[in-house]
Order: C-alpha cells, then structure tokens, then sequence
C-alpha cells in the first residue's frame, strides 16, 4: 500500500513570495491533515479535511495560508505571501473516516514533509 | 483544552543503556489516544504505538515498552538495551475522543553513542 506522498521535498524562496504544496493522502483516507512544524518543536495543526469539507482552520494564519481538497482527494497548501518564520516543515497525514470503527480508524500517517526555507 | 509535556529536551546514552523518555498530558476529555512516535534524521514521523484512555496494561514489544498511568496522566517510553539506530526525536501525542488532530509534545532528541 502506497504510503502519503508530498511534493516538493524542499522549496526555497524569498520572503513575500508565494510557494504551493502538495499531498496525495493514502487511498481511501477521508481524513487529510496538514502540520506545520517549526526547528526544534513538534508539529502543530494548520488544517484538517473530512473528505473535502474543513473540520479545523482555527490556526490557520488566513490572511497569507490557503488550503483545498478539491474532490476529496490530493490537497494543495498555498502561502501567499510568505514570511521569515514560515521556515519550517509541512507535513501532511491521512487517516481512516473516523466515523468507523476501531481505533485504527484514528491512527494518522504522515508523508516526508516539505522543507521550506524563507529567506 | 490538551496539553503534552516532554520535559526532557535531550538525552545522551551510550549504547546498551535504558532509557526513559518522559510524557505527561493534559485534557479534559474522557475519552482519548495517546501515541508515542519516532521521527529519525530522514525527516519522516514513523508510528510506534497508539494506546485508549480504556486500557492502562503496559505494553512491551521487543525493546519498547510503555507505561500508561491515568492517575497521573502519564505514558512513559522506554528503550532497553538502546542501540545507535534508535537515536531520534521521539514525538509523544494527544488525540482526545479520537477525532480530532494530534496535539504534540515538543519532542525528546536521543542521542545513543556507540
């Protein structure tokens, strides 16, 4: 079973330009999260997907972050434009419809994340 | 509102050590996750265990072993006999009702010398 992918692996650019992310969840997840995670702390939520409706974007900065799941599927980060202390890793998970049953249905699986580098 | 607490920022072993990686939580739901997870040099969080508010047997799986106490909402990790390769920040993670996304702690860097 294919696992989440993401692309692009690294992206650097310059502040107050714009850069866009993406991630294919595993297949048949109805779940897709995307996380932010800063040098030296753990990840923390941006935005969570149940199929291609939001469920969570409170910390969503959304005068500058974007996100969509267009058909319930791939997702795409947008930051627009992007400041200094955007540097981070983005990572996107997928789970089960948590609606199921079991706690397996819970369990999140994270792709390679995206580094990105402002400068 | 959920809290995770990793006080240890860094621990340093040399090889064949135990080590006890530390995690306390906070959340008002009676219901919830707690997961433990790897994140190696590579970048890549790899999961290591899921454990429900329901079940407090401590669980062993070969080197790892895990000890969940709700009296003081704790769910320690520990590594026996450490080798090189489990250097790596170990993440500990809260999921309240199972619904909702991870709250991390800020994670643990181990580092294990040969």
């Amino acid at each position: 079973e294919a696992g989440v992918a993401q692309s692009p692996r690294y992206k650097i650019i310059e502040k107050r330009q714009s850069v866009a992310f993406w991630c294919n969840p595993i297949s048949g997840h109805a779940t897709l999260y995307w996380y932010q995670q800063i040098l030296g702390q753990g990840p923390k939520l941006l935005i969570q997907f149940q199929n291609n409706g939001v469920v969570d974007d409170s910390q969503l900065p959304k005068d500058r972050f974007s996100a969509e799941r267009l058909k319930g599927v791939d997702s795409t980060l947008k930051i627009q434009p992007a400041k200094l202390e955007d540097s981070a890793v983005y990572l996107c998970a997928s789970s089960l419809d948590p609606h199921g049953a079991g706690g397996d249905a819970y369990e999140q699986y994270f792709g390679p994340g995206t580094r990105l580098t402002v400068t | 509102a959920q809290k995770v607490t990793q006080a240890q920022t860094e621990i340093s072993v040399v090889e064949k050590e135990d080590v006890t990686l530390d995690c306390v939580y906070e959340t008002r739901d009676t219901t919830y996750y707690l997961f433990w997870y790897k994140q190696p040099p590579s970048g890549e969080l790899v999961f290591l265990i899921r454990r429900n508010s329901f079940d407090e047997q401590n669980e062993i799986s070969g080197r790892y072993s895990w000890n969940f106490q709700k009296s003081t909402s704790s769910f320690n990790f520990t590594i026996t006999a450490s080798q090189v390769v489990d250097s790596a920040v170990y993440f500990c993670a809260l999921n309240p009702t199972g619904r909702r996304a991870l709250t991390f702690g800020s994670g643990t860097r181990l580092q294990v010398q040969p």
